[in-house]
Formats: C-alpha cells, structure tokens, sequence
C-alpha cells in the first residue's frame, strides 16, 4: 500500500531533550516536507526537500533539523524543543516539486508532540 | 507573501443540500491548487488538484473550479451527506524567494447533519 508514515504518531517530551520524528514514503517520491498544523495558524510548512541531500528552509523553520540522507526517509530533529514546539506534525512527500503541473500531495497521518 | 483564505470557516447544513466553500489567494501565478479534506485527528487526504492551465476538476459529487486571474477556487459538494463532515482545506503552489512554496488556507470546517 503506498503510504507516508510517521513515528512516533504522540509524543510528550521535556524542554531541552533531543528528539527525532521519522518520516518514510514507499512511492519513490523525490520531494517531502513537514508542516506543523497550529489552532488559528493553519498548516505552516517548516522544512522541505526536492531529493536525497537537497533541503530547504519553509516559513518556520526555526528550532528544527532535516535531513536526506536517502530517498524514502526525511526525519524531522529537534535538538532542544521548547514548549512553542508543542504541535501536530506532518510529513508530505510527492512525486514532483511542489511547482511541477501535477503533484498531488501525500500526508502521514501526523504526530502530535507536546513539549513541558 | 502568497495568503489563501478560505470563507466560511465553518458551515452547518441539512444533509442532502448542495454546497460550496471558498478559497481565495492573493498571488495569482501559482502552478496548481489543491483541495483537501481531514478529518478529525487525521492526515489530510487530497480531493482534488487543478493545474494552473485548467478551469476546473471533478470527482464524484465534487467539482472543483480554478479562475487563477481572480485569485479564486470553488470546490462544490452535491447531495451533501453526514460522512462528508470534514475540515476542508486549499492549498496553492508558487515560487516564492527561489523557494519551492505549498501555502494553504486555514480550511473551512463543515458540518453536515442527518
């Protein structure tokens, strides 16, 4: 089944304490990105990547770290959360860039972290 | 800065009715427009994608119109039904600063009753 997954899917964590969420596709897309989704503030994109060792900076990428290593995964770091980290989280991936004619996005089913 | 709005933020209606609900965005050159449904506590599921060279996209009981030189999208529902009650979101994509874009609303929540 083609799908984007997230681990792990709720995570409550400490102020200062690193943590990783992963994200892999199995559709051999070359773009993938994340957003986090905030009441009042919509989907926000943070960080996205058009192929392996290309990544970009979204609107908010600040607090957080990706990286593509390979093409299938696109974990989201965050070295030292704070509590205005505290979000639903989403990855993305599809199989053009975000500019090409035709790509239709595929969502994971989000993960949602707090941060005390 | 590209800005999607979507209007009304909420709606309720009887199930059966036909609907529409809105998104507008302020720059007009973008290369597609995205609708989306997600459902409580959920990922967000695509409905429907119009290419920036299309006027309009259908699946089913959707329909989904683009008039890209207004800076506007419709996406109508017909012969609503309770299982349709979902926040609906749009997104468009656009260039912005060198950077590859997806910006979207923040979705209209839509409630449809037996």
């Amino acid at each position: 089944e083609a799908q984007v997954t997230q681990n792990p899917r709720y995570l409550i964590t400490v102020t200062g304490k690193k943590l990783t969420v992963t994200c892999s596709q199995n559709m051999n897309h070359e773009y993938m990105s994340w957003y986090r989704q905030d009441p009042g503030l919509g989907l926000r994109q943070i960080y996205y990547s058009m192929n392996v060792e290309v990544t970009d900076k979204g609107d908010v990428p600040e607090g957080y770290k990706v990286s593509r290593k390979e093409k299938r995964n696109f974990p989201l770091i965050l070295e030292s959360p704070s509590p205005n980290q505290t979000s639903l989280y989403f990855c993305a991936s599809s199989l053009l860039g975000a500019l090409a004619v035709y790509n239709e996005q595929f969502f994971g089913p989000g993960t949602r972290l707090t941060v005390l | 800065k590209q800005e999607v709005t979507q209007i009304p933020a909420a709606l309720s209606v009887p199930e059966g009715e036909n609907l529409v609900l809105n998104c507008s965005f302020t720059d007009s050159a973008i290369y597609n427009l995205q609708w989306f449904r997600q459902d409580p506590g959920k990922g967000l599921t695509s409905l429907l994608l119009i290419q920036s060279s299309q006027r309009e996209q259908t699946s089913g009981r959707l329909n989904a119109s683009l008039d890209k030189s207004s800076g506007r999208s419709t996406l109508y529902i017909a012969a609503s039904q309770p299982g349709d009650s979902a926040t609906y979101l749009c997104a468009v994509s656009n260039r912005e600063g060198g950077s590859e874009k997806l910006v979207f609303g923040k979705g209209t929540k839509l409630t449809v009753n037996p």
